[in-house]
């Protein structure tokens, strides 16, 4: 089966200017998961999807990003406007079961802001 | 919330030698624990997983070991080879629907030859 797409893979932008990630997760998959990567650290949650509704939202710093899963299937993170500490990979991952098990990561998108 | 510390954060072992990471964990309620392997530029990648009814579990050179009471769990790679090297993170979560994984920071395993 196809794995989960991420796009794009690289991204620089400056501090304040906003950017787009995309993700398509596995045919099938209900949950859909955004994680954000700091260098050297482990995979955190932002949110969480089950279809098209939000199940956890408690770490996505609102004020800034914005995620939206349209039709229950790709999905979309936004950040405007972005900081030098968003600089990181944002993961993308999806499930079948709605439980923590079967993840299935993307390859992520690296975001630079400078 | 779960709160999972991982050690070490690296570790250099020579080819053949074995290799253990731990991982402790915070939530007595989690009874899902994966681990997962991530290489440069890719994303995680599910190796082993364990269940909070399971003692252990073994899938060729890799095993899991948990201990519900210690609330601890460790990854065990035995022969080690070079295309071992790469990050391992362990996470953990109830399996129940709806349940997201918290990640540890994660051990950079280098194997030499």
């Amino acid at each position: 089966e196809a794995g989960v797409a991420q796009s794009p893979r690289y991204k620089i932008i400056e501090k304040r200017q906003s950017v787009a990630f995309w993700c398509n997760p596995i045919s099938g998959h209900a949950t859909l998961y955004w994680y954000q990567q700091i260098l050297g650290q482990g995979p955190k949650l932002l949110i969480q999807f089950q279809n098209n509704g939000v199940v956890d939202d408690s770490q996505l710093p609102k004020d800034r990003f914005s995620a939206e899963r349209l039709k229950g299937v790709d999905s979309t993170l936004k950040i405007q406007p972005a900081k030098l500490e968003d600089s990181a990979v944002y993961l993308c991952a999806s499930s079948f079961t709605g439980g923590a098990a079967g993840y299935t990561f993307g390859s992520g998108t690296r975001l630079t802001v400078v | 919330g779960e709160n999972v510390e991982q050690h070490p954060s690296t570790l250099s072992v020579q080819e053949g030698d074995s290799a253990v990471i731990k991982c402790t964990y915070s939530d007595s309620a989690s009874n899902y624990f994966p681990w997962y392997k991530q290489e440069l530029g890719k994303g995680p990648q599910l190796i082993i997983d364990i269940r909070s009814n399971v003692g252990e579990k073994k899938d060729q050179r890799i095993a899991v070991t948990l201990n519900k009471t210690a609330k601890h769990f460790s990854l065990h790679i035995t022969e080690t080879q070079p295309e071992d090297s790469a990050v391992y993170f362990c996470a953990a979560s109830g399996a129940q629907a709806g349940t997201a994984l918290i990640f540890g920071k994660g051990t950079t395993l280098s194997v030499s030859s």
